[in-house]
């Protein structure tokens, strides 16, 4: 139980286009998601908590209007990073919450390497 | 970000040998907290997790042992494998300004165990 899914899992792509990140949670309903970013050798940086149905909320340093996250339905979160540029280049995560049981537990998807040309 | 660093600690051990990994917190008020293992390229998986209420956890061959009183936290596993080679992340929920429910993740260690 608790799976969570991302796709692409990779994407190149040109400077200036943007880029959708898909995050699935598989087997629960998640009414809160989180969206991480990891740089080499670094630890997770929340970048925003992605809650359904309303707006999410952004991490202090984080651009809302560059990453933007729409959270439809309990099983999908969505990172669109706009207007991508190479500093954007990273690895980003998502992760889901389940519902009862240990609710401050995160499980995490496998995440997806953007690189940007 | 909360946590940054600019390299990874790392622990290196035997294939057998019991392994332990150490993680320092800031947060008195976090009342929950969770080892994450990343292998390269993967996103982090669950471990273990204990919430301050107790001082041990024992699961599958891992171990954390929690000291509120200094803010420590150690997962220790037992007869390393190769398998386990891999970053290690602790992550306590935090409280900070209001906001519940936010994991803030420690730097990690890198585990490299040696055959």
């Amino acid at each position: 139980g608790a799976v969570v899914s991302q796709h692409p899992s990779r994407v190149i792509c040109k400077s200036g286009t943007s880029v959708k990140i898909e995050c699935r949670s598989l087997d629960f309903q998640a009414t809160t998601m989180f969206w991480y970013r990891q740089f080499p050798k670094q630890s997770l940086m929340l970048m925003a908590t992605s809650n359904e149905g309303s707006k999410a909320t952004y991490e202090q340093g984080v651009e809302k209007d560059k990453f933007l996250i729409n959270h439809a339905s309990l099983t999908l979160s969505t990172l669109t990073v706009t207007s991508a540029h190479p500093e954007d280049s990273s690895f980003y995560i998502c992760s889901a919450r389940p519902p009862g049981g240990h609710t401050d537990t995160q499980y995490f998807g496998p995440g997806t390497r953007l690189t940007v040309l | 970000g909360e946590s940054v660093g600019l390299h990874l600690p790392t622990l290196s051990v035997q294939e057998g040998d019991n392994s332990i990994i150490n993680c320092a917190y800031s947060n008195s008020a976090s009342d929950y907290f969770i080892w994450y293992k990343q292998e390269s390229g993967k996103g982090p998986q669950f471990i273990i997790d204990i919430r301050s209420n107790m001082d041990k956890r024992q699961g599958q061959r891992v171990t954390v042992l929690l000291n509120k009183t200094v803010k420590h936290l150690s997962l220790q596993i037992a007869a390393t494998q190769p398998g386990d080679s891999a970053v290690y992340f602790c992550a306590e929920n935090s409280n900070r300004g209001g906001a519940t429910n936010k994991l803030i993740f420690g730097t990690g260690t890198l585990l490299a165990v040696q055959p």
